[in-house]
C-alpha cells in the first residue's frame, strides 16, 4: 500500500502541553501536507511543505521534513481543549503529483 | 458562503438500491476529487476531474461512476449498492490538481448501506 504511516495512533495531553505526531512516507515526493478533521467534519489545510524545505511554521504548528528518513512531524504548541482532531498527513509523489496519498491519522485528544 | 458543498449529509439506503451524491465548489477551482473514509478514518481517493476531465480513475467497482456537468460540479453515481460501500464519502477541490496543492474539503455524506 502506498499510505502514509502516523505515530502515535491515538494522543491525550492536557492543555497547554504540546503535541508531537509523526508521519512516514514510502516514495520521493514533491511536497507534503498536514491536514485536521474534526469529528464529524471534513478536512482542513494546515500547512504545506516542499521537498527542499525543512522546517516551516504556522502561528503554533511547526512542520519538520526529513526526506532522507522520508519522514515529517507536526508539533502543535500550547495545546487547546480546540485542537482535539485527528491530525492526517498527505503526500504528493514526485513522478504522480496529480494525487494527494493520506496517511492513517493520529486522533488527538486534548483535555482541558 | 461555504467552499465545498455537498448534498445529501446523511444517506441510508437498501442494498441494491442507486444513488447520487452531489458535490459543488464556489471557489473557482479547476480540479475537485471524490475520497472515501472508511470506519477506520482511512482516506482513499477514487476519483478526480480536472475542467471536467477524468484525470484519476482508481480501483474502484466501476458501479460507481463520477460525472462532472461543469468545473464547479461533481456527481457521484453508485449503482447497486453493497454493504462494503457504507462509508464517508468526501469532496474535495483544488485550484490546479497537479503539483499536490492543497484541497479544499466538503462536510463529507455518511453513506450507510443495510
Amino acid at each position: 500500500s502506498q499510505q502514509g504511516e502516523e505515530d502515535p495512533q491515538a494522543l491525550s495531553i492536557q492543555e497547554g502541553e504540546n503535541a508531537t505526531m509523526n508521519c512516514s512516507y514510502k516514495t520521493s515526493i514533491n511536497n507534503l501536507q498536514w491536514y485536521r478533521q474534526n469529528s464529524g467534519r471534513g478536512l482542513v489545510h494546515l500547512i504545506l511543505i516542499r521537498s527542499n524545505e525543512r522546517e516551516k511554521h504556522s502561528g503554533r504548528l511547526r512542520v519538520t521534513l526529513d526526506t532522507s528518513k522520508k519522514s515529517s512531524s507536526l508539533l502543535i504548541t500550547a495545546s487547546r481543549a480546540a485542537d482535539t482532531a485527528s491530525y492526517f498527513c498527505a503526500t504528493a509523489d514526485s513522478y504522480n503529483t496529480d494525487k494527494l496519498i493520506f496517511g492513517t491519522g493520529t486522533r488527538l485528544q486534548v483535555f482541558p | 458562503d461555504t467552499a465545498v458543498s455537498q448534498t445529501p449529509k446523511y444517506l441510508v439506503t437498501q442494498m441494491g438500491n442507486d444513488k447520487s451524491i452531489k458535490c459543488e465548489q464556489n471557489l473557482g477551482h479547476d480540479t475537485m476529487y471524490w475520497y472515501k473514509q472508511d470506519s477506520k478514518k482511512f482516506l482513499k481517493i477514487m476519483f478526480s476531474y480536472n475542467n471536467k476531465e477524468l484525470i484519476i480513475n482508481e480501483t474502484v467497482p466501476n458501479r460507481f461512476s463520477p460525472k462532472s456537468p461543469d468545473k464547479a460540479h461533481l456527481n457521484l453515481h453508485i449503482n447497486s449498492l453493497e454493504l462494503g460501500d457504507s462509508a464517508v464519502y468526501f469532496c474535495a477541490s483544488s485550484q490546479f490538481g497537479t503539483g499536490g496543492d492543497e484541497q479544499y474539503f466538503g462536510p463529507g455524506t455518511r453513506l450507510t448501506v443495510t
